[in-house]
């Protein structure tokens, strides 16, 4: 069964940072791209970040290029998010999805519960 | 980047009825187009890739159909678990976008 488990949220100020964690489990991790994708209270869905399977290239939104950094150990089946600079903005809850690439289409098979970041003072 | 409207932006309907949700998308997306399925306090969950291919277990009641910039989601028989907000998202380049979400409910 296919696990996605993310930790590292809570209450952060502004200007703070945060790195969040995606323990996953239950597939072969090292072979599938991932995603950060967040969802401020009451609202849609916003797409962070992603990276390849083997961790050779990123890509960001535009509202985090620079603040934040994404990353993956494959010989711990864990994917990151550091969060710097952090904003009132970026209060949401945070979720990692799996990716499977297949026949070149993307799409998020898989996501872990959340966890909610709040950035206030 | 590319943005995703979906209408209605809700909806009410009854157990029985069948129901679509409609996406557009603000340039051609060809086929990369996926739905999603959220309740409340949970994790999406995901429904259907390439604008029409049903994720395995999804139940055959929901499809997909549409390419190019205008996509649908049909719910043939309206069941009471289908209550939700559901998204569209188009993977067709990045800054990957989702529609603003229609929240279905069961009247």
């Amino acid at each position: 069964e296919v696990q996605l488990v993310e930790s590292g949220g809570g209450l952060v100020q502004p200007g703070g940072s945060l790195r969040l964690s995606c323990a996953a489990s239950g597939f072969t991790f090292s072979t599938y791209w991932m995603h950060w994708v967040r969802q401020a209270p009451e609202k849609g869905l916003v797409w962070v970040s992603r990276i390849y399977s083997d961790g050779s290239k990123t890509t960001y939104a535009d509202s985090v290029k620079g603040r934040f950094t994404i990353s993956r150990d494959n010989a711990k089946n864990t994917l990151y998010l550091q969060m710097n600079s952090l904003r009132a903005e970026d209060t949401a809850v945070y979720y990692c999805g799996r990716d499977p690439d297949y026949g070149g289409y993307s799409f998020f098979e898989d996501w872990g519960q959340g966890t909610l970041v709040t950035v206030s003072s | 980047d590319i943005q995703m409207t979906q209408s209605p932006s809700s909806l009410s309907a009854s157990v029985g009825d069948r129901v679509t949700i409609t996406c557009r998308a603000s340039r051609t997306i060809n086929s990369y187009l996926n739905w999603y399925q959220q309740k409340p306090g949970k994790a999406p969950k995901f429904l259907i890739y390439a604008a029409s291919s049903l994720q395995s277990g999804v139940p055959s009641r929901f499809s997909g159909s549409g390419s190019g910039t205008d996509f649908t989601l049909t719910i043939s028989s309206l069941q009471p678990e289908d209550s939700a907000t559901y998204y569209c998202q188009q993977s067709h380049s990045t800054p990957y976008t989702f529609g603003q979400g229609t929240n279905l409910e069961i009247k």
